[in-house]
């Protein structure tokens, strides 16, 4: 069983902004902004679109933000876009040197 | 930004052995870290092994003892040595570059490991 947990899915239309969450257990997760977030459409590798909790890598679209608070990282997708249905995981460290996925999200766009 | 590709995946028998590589072009796998994920068919992501920059390994505790990341600087080269594998330990593996210690900002293309009697 994951050390975070994502919701299942999330949907959205075209235009709109989602939040999906992510929530940790440890408080290694709680005190560090070491949290990752990765989009993966079907058949390819995943995407890193924030790392560090906040940071947006250089190319990716500043649709996509990230925030952090206590145990609960978030990711923000604005003006919903038809190619951001896809699943999205986060990632982070979680303590004695392990890092861990969440189980991930399905968003679909309506 | 740099490329990653894998091989090396394929069938295995339960309790065999598998060597992954992953040739890295366009920067130096000894400067970053370096990591392996998996993911199993419908499945989600999964951390399996990092390489610091010193040459420190960790491993998930689902591998812990059977799985060992290494790499080959003259070579530009990181590997993972499979051994004992289990039904379990069938996925794509992805070798990744790190952003830092604890994200990953290039991904191979990923290759097929099997284990099945």
């Amino acid at each position: 069983q994951s050390a975070l947990t994502q919701p299942a899915s999330v949907s959205g239309s075209p235009g709109q902004s989602i939040t999906m969450s992510c929530t940790g257990t440890t408080s290694e997760f709680g005190n560090y902004n070491l949290v990752s977030w990765y989009q993966q459409h079907p058949g390819k590798a995943p995407k890193l679109l924030i790392y560090e909790a906040s940071k947006r890598p250089s190319g990716v679209s500043d649709r996509f933000s990230g925030s952090k608070s206590g145990k609960t990282a978030s990711l923000t997708i604005t003006r919903l876009q038809a190619d951001d249905e896809a699943h999205y995981y986060c990632c982070s460290y979680v303590g004695t040197y392990v890092r861990v996925f969440g189980g991930g999200t399905k968003l679909t766009v309506l | 930004e740099g490329q990653l590709v894998e091989s090396g995946g394929g069938l295995s028998q339960p309790g065999g052995s598998l060597r992954l590589s992953c040739a890295a072009s366009g920067f130096s796998v000894s400067v970053n870290y370096m990591s392996w994920v998996r993911q199993a068919q419908g499945k989600g992501l999964e951390w399996v092994s990092v390489i610091y920059t010193a040459g420190q390994t960790y491993d998930a505790d689902s591998v812990q003892g059977r799985f060992a990341i290494s790499r080959d600087d003259s070579q530009n080269t990181l590997y993972l040595q499979m051994n004992s594998l289990r039904v379990e330990d069938t996925a794509v593996y992805y070798c990744a570059r790190g952003i830092g210690p604890y994200a990953f900002d290039v991904w191979g293309q990923g290759t097929l490991v099997t284990v099945s009697s």
